[in-house]
């Protein structure tokens, strides 16, 4: 079956520190991969994907590439601020957006 | 552009008590998704719409859990009754031709 495992939590870095947040999956078929944040209070929001092996996505500093040998998109951030404190999850979906397979989550806080 | 709304934020009832949650999709999003998100975890799908009609309800719990979306726009999503481990965050989502998926808030419900 289709399923994803991130790194376990809480992460809790200093301000201006390096991030990286695991994540691997398990797919039948060539899976796309996301990374969701949520923010405290708030709903699910689109961070990065990427469709294809070798992709790479990235937005608001945070970077990830798809890694078929090694069925991995680790989430990356060179450095972080305390505004990056939320709960992030990698998700993959098959057939396009259809259906979202989400990890567990990883709960992130940011120390000034 | 408006966001998916949901509603309410927030329901606390007790077992075998009816409950129901709305949403409002984005404008234009043929495709609308129910999840429940568990304490701690990431969220799982409970029924996926297209248009008007359910094209993968498999997760949801027909016994108890109801759902519909009349003329293709809004939804409900229906528990009746509710139990202890129905307690969790219910999110829909929308998408425009099974792109990317937007996310509401959520309603947290605690059935007590």
């Amino acid at each position: 079956g289709n399923s994803v495992t991130q790194m376990e939590g809480p992460v809790t870095l200093s301000e201006e520190a390096f991030l990286t947040i695991n994540c691997t999956y398990t797919a039948t078929g060539y899976p796309s991969l996301f990374w969701y944040v949520q923010y405290p209070g708030e709903g699910l929001q689109l961070l990065l994907k990427a469709t294809k092996a070798d992709d790479k996505g990235s937005n608001k500093g945070f970077e990830a590439t798809y890694r078929k040998e090694t069925t991995s998109f680790h989430l990356e951030k060179g450095s972080v601020q305390v505004s990056d404190s939320a709960v992030y999850f990698c998700a993959l979906s098959i057939q396009g957006a259809q259906k979202l397979v989400f990890g567990q989550g990883t709960r992130l806080t940011i120390n000034p | 552009e408006a966001g998916v709304v949901q509603s309410p934020r927030y329901k606390i009832i007790e077992k075998k008590q009816p409950v129901a949650f709305w949403c409002n999709p984005i404008s234009g999003h043929n495709t609308l998704y129910w999840y429940r998100q568990n304490l701690g975890q990431g969220p799982e799908l409970l029924i996926r719409y297209e248009n008007e009609e359910a094209v993968d309800d498999s997760q949801l719990p027909k016994d108890r859990f109801s759902a519909e979306r009349l003329k293709g726009v809004d939804s409900t999503l229906k528990i009746q009754p509710a139990e202890l481990g129905d307690s969790a965050v219910y999110l829909c989502a929308s998408s425009l031709e099974a792109r990317v998926q937007y996310f509401g808030p959520g309603t947290r419900l605690t059935v007590l």
